[in-house]
């Protein structure tokens, strides 16, 4: 069965620069969950969106921004990176009103030098 | 609100012996309750879920979990542990079906198995 993917799988930046994150939900999903694992972190809840519009905000930095498409896939934006970006971002999605649960994707691997 | 509180950040066993994995909710409405299992550097993955209905649930890899309302606990359970049960395991709530789209986490507890 077809999965949650997240592209890329890794990333390397300078500070200050710009990274995007793509997740592309399992389809007929129409919710996405972005979260991000520091080393040795719980995921902590940034951002979700249901049917396109934003429907949740945890401790997503100003820095950052994300959005979902028509296509129902989704986009974190981060910019002006800070080593303490270095990160798993996990991208999960549902469907609104099914059997409740996430559905995770590999993670994004994210490193800030 | 929805909130989840998993005793013991790690908890150590021997091979063998009996898994138990402990996490309380609070939640003003009938919740739905998931733990998910994570190996190191990969995503999380469902173990099992309660919604409605009997209230021991079975997951993967001989996992089970008990909903008891009345303690509001939601424990993890495995009669014999394996080596490949080592991994993180994250108990999470959300607000069911009155508001599906808001889910938390526990803080995590980190299953070491000793052989």
């Amino acid at each position: 069965a077809a999965g949650v993917i997240q592209s890329p799988r890794h990333l390397i930046k300078e500070k200050r620069e710009t990274a995007t994150l793509k997740c592309y939900p399992i389809p007929r999903h129409d919710t996405v969950y972005w979260y991000q694992q520091g080393p040795g972190q719980d995921p902590q809840f940034l951002i979700s969106f249901y049917e396109k519009m934003q429907s949740d905000k945890g401790s997503i930095p100003d820095r950052f921004s994300a959005q979902q498409f028509s296509d129902y896939h989704s986009e974190l934006n981060m910019s002006s990176l800070e080593l303490g970006d270095s990160a798993l971002y996990f991208c999960a999605s549902s469907l609104y009103g099914g059997t409740g649960e996430l559905f995770f994707g590999e993670g994004s691997r994210l490193t800030v030098l | 609100a929805q909130s989840v509180t998993q005793l013991g950040s790690h908890v150590s066993v021997s091979e063998g012996a009996l898994v138990l994995l402990r996490c309380n909710y609070s939640s003003s409405v009938p919740p739905y309750l998931f733990w998910y299992v994570q190996y190191p550097n990969q995503g999380l993955q469902l173990l099992l879920k309660y919604t409605t209905g009997a209230t021991l649930v079975k997951g993967i890899n001989g996992f089970e979990a008990e909903f008891k309302k009345s303690e509001t606990s939601f424990h993890l359970t495995k009669p014999s542990a394996h080596m490949s049960d080592a991994a993180e395991y994250f108990c999470a709530v959300t607000g069911g079906i009155y508001n599906f789209n808001k889910f938390y986490f526990g803080s995590g507890t980190k299953l070491n198995v000793k052989p």
